[in-house]
């Protein structure tokens, strides 16, 4: 099946600073990549939408100036958190999504734990 | 606008018990519909989906799904529990509708604790 993987899985940082965290779609190309968000103890918020080569469509409620979105290739996209505040420590879930050819299905990332002290 | 319900929190079942966790669904056009388990600290793990076809869908890990249109439902089941299913199950739709841009929409999860 397919896999994507998300790089830290873990990290932890002091405020003000800015975190990268990277998402890779190991074994097909991933035309779209999802950001979704997930506190505790409840569901996925999807942040914003990402298509290999265009910008970032973010939902309503997510400062794209803060939570920059890349997607320079077909398997990867990278989330920076800028200036980074202890209101943005959450669980960041990457989905990659291919080409019709596997049926338009979105494959998740293991998660990203972000912790701002 | 597309959603999607669960309407509990937390559902308890002794280990052999039959399991069902309950989602209803809410969309303009036809439903694309997915299950979806999540561990502590994990991203999710597929389940089954529902695209077309027969009603009944099979999956992984003895999970299945049944589609019931009238009922705007996707209820999943396991018709024997074990301790190893206790995680937190999500369902999710995508509307099928251009309008609604091919986004995935999650209900609120539900918590499964099976019982030795």
């Amino acid at each position: 099946g397919a896999v994507v993987s998300q790089h830290p899985s873990r990290v932890i940082c002091k405020s003000g600073t800015s975190v990268k965290i990277e998402c890779r779609s190991l074994d097909f190309q991933a035309t779209t990549m999802f950001w979704y968000r997930q506190f505790p103890k409840q569901s996925l918020m999807l942040m914003a939408t990402s298509n290999e080569g265009s910008k970032a469509t973010y939902e309503q409620g997510v400062e794209k100036d803060k939570f920059l979105i890349n997607h320079a290739s077909l398997t990867l996209s990278t989330l920076t958190v800028t200036s980074a505040h202890p209101e943005d420590s959450s669980f960041y879930i990457c989905s990659a999504r291919g080409l019709a050819g596997v049926r338009n299905e979105q494959f998740f990332g293991p998660g990203t734990r972000l912790t701002v002290l | 606008a597309q959603s999607v319900a669960q309407p509990e929190d937390q559902v308890n079942v002794a280990e052999g018990n039959p399991l069902t966790v309950k989602c209803t669904y809410s969309v303009s056009g036809n439903p694309y519909l997915f299950w979806y388990v999540q561990y502590p600290n994990r991203g999710l793990q597929f389940l089954l989906k529902y695209i077309t076809g027969d009603n009944l869908v099979k999956g992984s890990y003895g999970f299945e799904a049944e589609f019931n249109k009238s009922q705007t439902s996707f209820h999943l089941k396991k018709p024997s529990a074990l301790v190893s299913d206790s995680a937190l199950y999500f369902c999710a739709v995508r509307d099928t509708i251009k309008a609604a841009g091919n986004k995935l929409t999650f209900g609120g999860g539900t918590r499964v604790l099976v019982k030795p």
